[in-house]
């Protein structure tokens, strides 16, 4: 999707490695968000950033950890990767919160082994 | 959790017939908004309807919104086999955050 992209787009890994997730925009906003999606859950939030350094807790946040040191870079760690952790992972950008409609990136789907 | 349910989770019409997609959501809301997501790629946001607003129409979407039964309706008129995807209702919450319903599924036979 145009001014935001993710990386990788899919990964493999294995239980108990960690693993970085990529969210880079060129929008300039403000706010950035990561989600996971799973089959009969929807969109689950585990962190967002409401600006540089500035970075809070979601839904489902445990096991994650993130980090937001450039405005156009928001990044999505775990820790020590789990099955359960096994999901389509977006990342969204806002320049005003839930005022607006969010802009999506097109997903990373990780796959814990 | 999720603050919308959408109703119902699946549906499958003829093409050029009309979708109607419902949502419902618990806490009161500065704006409810619907999103659109084709298989194996993001959401695309579609409209954006607040508070205050009680109907809102952009192309073959008309979204109304009734704060008094918390619940909001997507229609979808002269449906096309393109608008075959999942479709999302979202309302804003604490801090500038979205939540997410879990989604419909439509198909449209062509």
């Amino acid at each position: 999707d145009a001014g935001i992209t993710q990386s990788p787009r899919h990964k493999v890994t294995e239980t108990g490695t960690p693993v970085t997730l990529r969210c880079h925009q060129t929008e300039n906003h403000r706010y950035m968000y990561w989600y996971r999606q799973d089959p009969g859950h929807g969109l689950r939030l585990i962190h967002y950033s409401y600006g540089v350094k500035d970075t809070d807790k979601g839904e489902v946040s445990d096991g994650y950890s993130v980090s937001r040191s450039k405005t156009e870079d928001f990044l999505l760690t775990l820790e020590s990767a789990t099955s359960s952790q096994t999901s389509v992972y977006f990342c969204a950008i806002s320049e005003n919160g839930g005022l607006e409609g969010y802009t999506f990136g097109s997903g990373t789907r990780l796959t814990v082994v | 959790s999720q603050q919308g349910e959408e109703d119902p989770q699946a549906l499958s019409i003829q093409e050029g017939e009309n979708a109607t997609m419902n949502c419902s959501y618990k806490t009161s809301i500065n704006n409810l908004q619907w999103y659109r997501q084709n298989s194996g790629r993001g959401l695309v946001h579609l409209i954006l309807i607040r508070s205050n607003e009680r109907e809102k129409h952009s192309g073959r979407l008309r979204v109304t919104l009734d704060t008094s039964k918390k619940s909001s309706s997507l229609l979808i008129t002269a449906s096309r086999a393109a608008d075959t995807a999942s479709y999302f209702c979202a309302t804003d919450g604490a801090n500038s955050k979205l939540t997410f319903g879990k989604g419909i599924t439509l198909s449209v036979r062509p």
